[in-house]
């Protein structure tokens, strides 16, 4: 299985615009990547998901190489409720590896 | 629609007590998954189903049952609950088997076996 590392903080303020960089050296060809966000005290919920290229939806961008090593997800103008725990995975089988995450504080 | 639904929200068990934490959805959805998750870290992924009848493990089954009788249900079973099974437990589900697509979880149950 397709391992991901991301870092493990991050701090921002909010309005600034978020990128958050995932790195999956092993990345399957048939691997999707997808990016789930979880509060505290609740289940993780989709954000997006890519194969290649730039995919965007009305919450965030996904950037992705042409070589699919590594990921971006790009939240624009966060605010306090953003702070959250971001999960990058590898999506293909039945199985779903969820690494530490990034925990991302959004100060006013 | 509801959604995946646990139950019950909270569970405390004494050690070598069983129990099932329960999960339905009412999407239709073909792969259903239970994972658990401990304080700080990342989630675990314990057994997962593809379609009714047919369950796989993940990558921390031990200690844990499931069956799949329909497709709307997925019990998880602990047979002899222990401390080390302390820990809040999400069910998922999605459309995909592969689960290329969104998976939907559920509100989680969080567990104390003492």
């Amino acid at each position: 299985l397709a391992k991901t590392t991301q870092p493990i903080s991050m701090d921002s303020y909010e309005g600034q615009e978020v990128n958050i960089t995932c790195s999956h050296n092993n990345i399957a060809t048939n691997d999707y990547i997808t990016w789930y966000q979880q509060f505290p005290s609740q289940g993780p919920r989709f954000i997006i998901q890519g194969y290649k290229t730039k995919v965007t939806n009305e919450v965030a961008s996904l950037f992705i190489p042409a070589d699919r090593k590594s990921s971006t997800l790009s939240l624009p103008r966060v605010s306090l409720s953003d702070t959250a725990v971001y999960y990058c995975l590898m999506s293909n089988t039945g199985k779903l590896i969820f690494g530490q995450g990034t925990t991302l504080q959004v100060k006013p | 629609n509801a959604g995946v639904t646990q139950t019950p929200k909270f569970q405390v068990l004494k050690t070598g007590q069983s129990m099932t934490l329960q999960c339905a959805q009412d999407m239709n959805h073909e792969y259903m998954s239970w994972y658990r998750q401990d304080p700080g870290m990342g989630l675990r992924l314990i057994h997962y189903s593809v379609g009714a009848g047919i369950t796989d493990q993940g990558e921390v089954p031990n200690g844990y049952n499931v069956s799949r009788s329909t497709t709307e249900d997925f019990p998880l079973r602990l047979l002899s609950a222990a401390p080390s099974q302390t820990s809040v437990y999400f069910c998922a589900s999605s459309t995909d088997r592969a689960v290329r697509d969104e998976q939907f979880f559920g509100p989680g149950t969080r567990l104390t076996v003492l």
